[in-house]
């Protein structure tokens, strides 16, 4: 089954904390992407990456970081530093510009 | 500045009604215009998607409208049924750009 996975389904922090979200995808695309997204409210982005060993800052990157070292894996981690980081996550990858494909998302609490 | 400006940000229609959801973008370069649903708890799904190269896409009972002169384009959906009810989001992108442009949503609720 292709596709992208995304883990765990429920996250829980507590302050202070850095904790990492895991996206895997089996799809050979090459572009990856995590969107942040609030109840009720949009997409928005906060790392992309087009290529392994490459990634940019997208509309709110503040506070969170990623590494891309292997096509597969593009996993981002929320620092302490995000004062807010109560949302959910959306991890997606395309082929280019072409139509992306989204996994089920990441809950994350702070508690 | 928003690249893709999507309304109502909230729609309500009955059963068998045809919703319709509008968006508009500024970036003449983009050509390329999908449509994605979202269940609550889900990730978005791509539904339907169009180039500028056609004025209309049908899949289904879901289609695309596409303007090209007026930078618009929208989402029609065809007998609409309870099951329909979710959140649509529009978005742009195109072979010069290297991410998606969101728009800000809709959240459909179709009654019975």
């Amino acid at each position: 089954d292709g596709g992208i996975t995304q883990s765990p389904k429920y996250l829980f922090r507590k302050e202070g904390q850095n904790v990492t979200l895991s996206c895997e995808q089996n799809l050979n695309h090459d572009a990856m992407y995590w969107y942040r997204q609030d109840p009720g409210q949009g997409l928005r982005l906060i790392y992309y990456s087009q290529i392994v060993n490459d990634f940019q800052k997208g509309d709110i990157a503040e506070g969170y970081s990623v590494s891309r070292e292997k096509k597969e894996s593009f996993p981002l981690t929320v620092t302490s530093a995000q004062k807010n980081p109560t949302a959910f996550y959306l991890c997606a990858s395309s082929r280019g510009w072409g139509e992306a494909f989204f996994g089920q998302g990441t809950r994350l609490t702070v508690v | 500045q928003q690249q893709v400006k999507q309304s109502p940000q909230s729609l309500i229609v009955q059963k068998g009604g045809i919703p319709i959801i509008n968006c508009a973008y500024e970036n003449t370069a983009f050509d390329y215009f999908p449509w994605y649903q979202q269940f609550p708890g889900k990730g978005p799904a791509l539904l339907i998607a169009i180039r500028p190269d056609v004025s209309e896409k049908k899949e289904g009972r879901f289609t695309i409208s596409f303007n090209k002169s007026a930078k618009q384009f929208s989402l029609h959906i065809m007998d609409s049924q309870p099951g329909d009810s979710a959140t649509y989001f529009c978005a742009a992108s195109g072979n010069n750009f290297n991410k998606f442009y969101f728009g800000s949503g809709t959240k459909l609720n179709v009654k019975p």
